[in-house]
């Protein structure tokens, strides 16, 4: 069974940074490419960020540039974002998904992140 | 790069039929095959029902259906149900550094 798990959500004060985490099981994890998508609270869902499967490339939103950085351990089946200098509008729930036929086919259950004083 | 416009919110009685529409651009919905549905329900992760326009993912009931002409998507919800209340977004690659949009989503109600 396929199964996404994230960790590292909390609160955190503005300016401040954050390392969320995703473990995978239940398939080949160096052979998906992943996906990190947000969605604040009572909003939609944002992608913000791609890494292929052997990390040579690797996309982000124009609003997190410059201050997220994604990476992947394939040997520990883990996906990671690293959050440098959080804003209160990065409040949200971050979801990792695995990417299949250009599209996200299974989702994790999400980490709630917090940016407030 | 924009959200992709759904309306807010799309209501139905039960065993009706509904649409759903999501506007892009040529640069996303109208440029690419690849426009994708999710199911959310209040509280859970989203789900993947359609990829690639129109194909549903195995399980997925074939009331589900979907299509695209120009740069608009649609989702189609037939012999509407009770479990169908959700929210809806779709999804679509983009040739513009941001590489995927969602929609706005849609907040299915049935009456």
């Amino acid at each position: 069974e396929v199964q996404l798990v994230e960790s590292g959500g909390g609160l955190v004060q503005p300016g401040g940074s954050l390392r969320l985490s995703c473990a995978a099981s239940g398939f080949t994890f160096r052979s998906f490419e992943m996906n990190w998508v947000r969605q604040a609270p009572g909003k939609g869902l944002e992608w913000i960020s791609y890494i292929s499967s052997r990390v040579n490339t690797i996309y982000y939103a124009d609003s997190v540039k410059g201050r997220f950085t994604i990476s992947r351990d394939n040997a520990k089946n883990s996906l990671y974002l690293q959050m440098n200098s959080l804003r209160a509008e990065d409040t949200a729930v971050y979801y990792c998904a695995r990417r299949e036929l250009l599209a996200f086919d299974f989702w994790g259950r999400g980490t709630m992140v917090t940016v407030s004083s | 790069q924009s959200a992709l416009t759904q309306p807010a919110s799309v209501s139905g009685s039960p065993g009706q039929s509904i649409a759903i529409s999501c506007t892009g651009t040529s640069s996303d919905v109208g440029g690419y095959d690849y426009v994708s549905w999710y199911q959310q329900h209040p509280g859970k992760a989203p789900t993947l029902m359609i990829y690639d326009v129109s194909n549903r993912l195995s399980g997925v009931s074939n009331r589900f259906s979907a299509s695209k002409s120009g740069n608009t998507a649609s989702l189609t919800i037939s012999g509407l149900q009770a479990e169908d209340e959700a929210d809806y977004y779709c999804s679509s690659y983009t040739s513009s550094s941001t590489l995927y949009v969602f929609g706005t989503g849609t907040k299915v109600t049935v009456l």
